[in-house]
């Protein structure tokens, strides 16, 4: 069971440069969503998605770009990495909307900005 | 808006020590209450939740209960081991307030139990 994967774990970033973070889960899932996670402020939610070709903004989007083409994959792209934007990202999904369901969680991709 | 505060950690403790972590939230509609477990190097995963009014969750030793009149979700557990080392985060999903179809998290609360 792969459930939900994230692609890279781990990346190092000029500021300036672009990147897409990869999330891809295998559980038929309409709803995904992005959260990133600071040092003491809990996860933020960035970008989420009620289903193929759905987005909408979080509390944090400013910065970032997603798109949902199939049901499956959701990726993160940062347009102009920012030293604000080192932090570690989280892919989540849930087969309804969150209200009463349980969220699936990838491992996490840290990323660094310099 | 909705938001979730939860006690300031780190907390420390020794292994079959009595565990509580405060939660308590604001919310505007009808919120679901979550606890999520994140240990060491993974991502978070559900422990247990509570979809209305005096409903107690329970998982792994663990327990909640969702009271309105205080909104508090804290949680407990009677004898902790080792390995529930990990961070624990409260969380609220509000179907009628402006948070819908999203979850609010609290910051975290780092738990460490030693042998």
């Amino acid at each position: 069971n792969a459930g939900v994967t994230q692609t890279p774990k781990f990346q190092v970033l000029k500021t300036g440069q672009s990147m897409t973070l990869q999330c891809a889960q295998d559980m038929n899932h309409e709803y995904m969503s992005w959260y990133r996670q600071d040092p003491g402020m809990g996860l933020r939610l960035i970008h989420y998605s009620v289903g193929a070709g759905i987005t909408d903004q979080g509390e944090v989007p400013n910065g970032y770009n997603v798109s949902r083409s199939t049901t499956e994959d959701f990726p993160l792209r940062l347009l102009s990495a920012a030293p604000s934007q080192t932090s570690v990202y989280f892919c989540a999904s849930s087969y309804e909307a969150v209200g009463t369901g349980e969220l699936f969680f990838g491992e996490g991709s840290r990323l660094t900005v310099l | 808006g909705d938001s979730v505060t939860q006690m300031e950690g780190p907390v420390t403790l020794s292994e079959e020590a009595f565990l509580t972590i405060n939660c308590t939230y604001t919310a505007t509609g009808y919120p679901s209450l979550f606890w999520y477990v994140q240990y060491p190097g993974e991502g978070l995963q559900l422990l247990l939740k509570a979809t209305k009014a005096d409903d107690k969750g329970s998982n792994k030793g663990f327990e909640a209960t969702y009271r309105k009149e205080t909104t508090s979700f804290h949680l407990e557990k009677g004898s902790v081991q080792v390995s529930d080392s990990a961070v624990y985060f409260c969380a609220l999903s509000d179907w009628g307030g402006t948070s819908y179809g999203k979850l609010t998290f609290g910051q975290g609360t780092i738990l460490t139990v030693h042998p």
